[in-house]
């Protein structure tokens, strides 16, 4: 089981604005990372930090946090970005191991 | 631009042990954990574990019995060793450049470099 909890699925019409989420104790103390997957490809960086995007990185995306959620926000989306997203940390234990949430299938319709 | 460039072995019979390279080109190796993923087909991303510069490490306990990851600093290469492989092993190996540290308030922690991923299966 995963120490960050994403829903399985998320769904969004095109040009409309979709909030994906991740949930979980280390994120009290750390930014989520974003990671956006597309299929046989390897993940991709599309927000770290507070709220910061890769060179390269539409600014439709961006990213939010509060308490033990953090939210990956696309405004406008695109068919391009229905893919699966990652958050990523580091776990609560204290002990700096690295903690993948469960990923979230985004379509776009 | 930095790009890592992953290779091993991508077929393995149960007991053997998989050992995968990845290697870093254009960048810095020092200030960074360099790390492994896996994506066993159909399924979600997997931390197994990372190496600084200096080889501390840092293992997913799941794995910690049977995973080496080792460091190369004179070829800036980084090594996975993972063994007594069984079926569950079979996955898209992949290798990252991951930066940790704290700002204000928060840490922060992130993977912004991927290598194009390893298939690796497992079968007798």
């Amino acid at each position: 089981s995963s120490e960050l909890t994403q829903d399985p699925a998320v769904s969004v019409a095109l040009g409309q604005t979709v909030r994906i989420t991740c949930q979980g104790d280390s994120l009290r103390s750390y930014y989520a990372s974003w990671y956006q997957q597309k299929p046989g490809q390897a993940p991709v960086l599309v927000i770290y930090g507070k709220n910061n995007r890769p060179s390269g990185i539409p600014d439709r995306f961006s990213g939010s946090s509060s308490g033990n959620t953090a939210s990956l926000t696309i405004t406008g989306a695109q068919a391009e970005d229905e893919a699966d997203y990652y958050c990523n940390s580091r776990d609560s234990s204290g002990n700096h191991l690295g903690v993948f949430g469960g990923g979230t299938k985004l379509t776009v319709l | 631009q930095v790009q890592l460039q992953q290779w091993g072995a991508g077929l393995l019979k149960p007991s053997e042990t998989l050992s995968l390279t990845c290697a870093v080109y254009g960048g810095s190796f020092s200030g960074y954990y360099w790390s492994w993923i896996r994506q066993p087909p159909g399924k979600g991303l997997e931390w197994i574990g990372e190496i600084n510069h200096s080889g501390s490490t840092n293992y997913n306990p799941s794995l910690k019995s049977r995973v080496t990851i080792s460091v190369d600093t004179s070829k800036n290469q980084f090594s996975l060793k993972l063994s007594s492989v069984t079926a569950a092993d079979t996955a898209v190996y992949y290798c990252a450049r991951a930066l940790w540290g704290s700002s204000t308030l928060y840490y922060y922690y992130y993977m912004d470099v991927w290598g194009k991923g390893t298939t690796v299966t497992v079968s007798s």
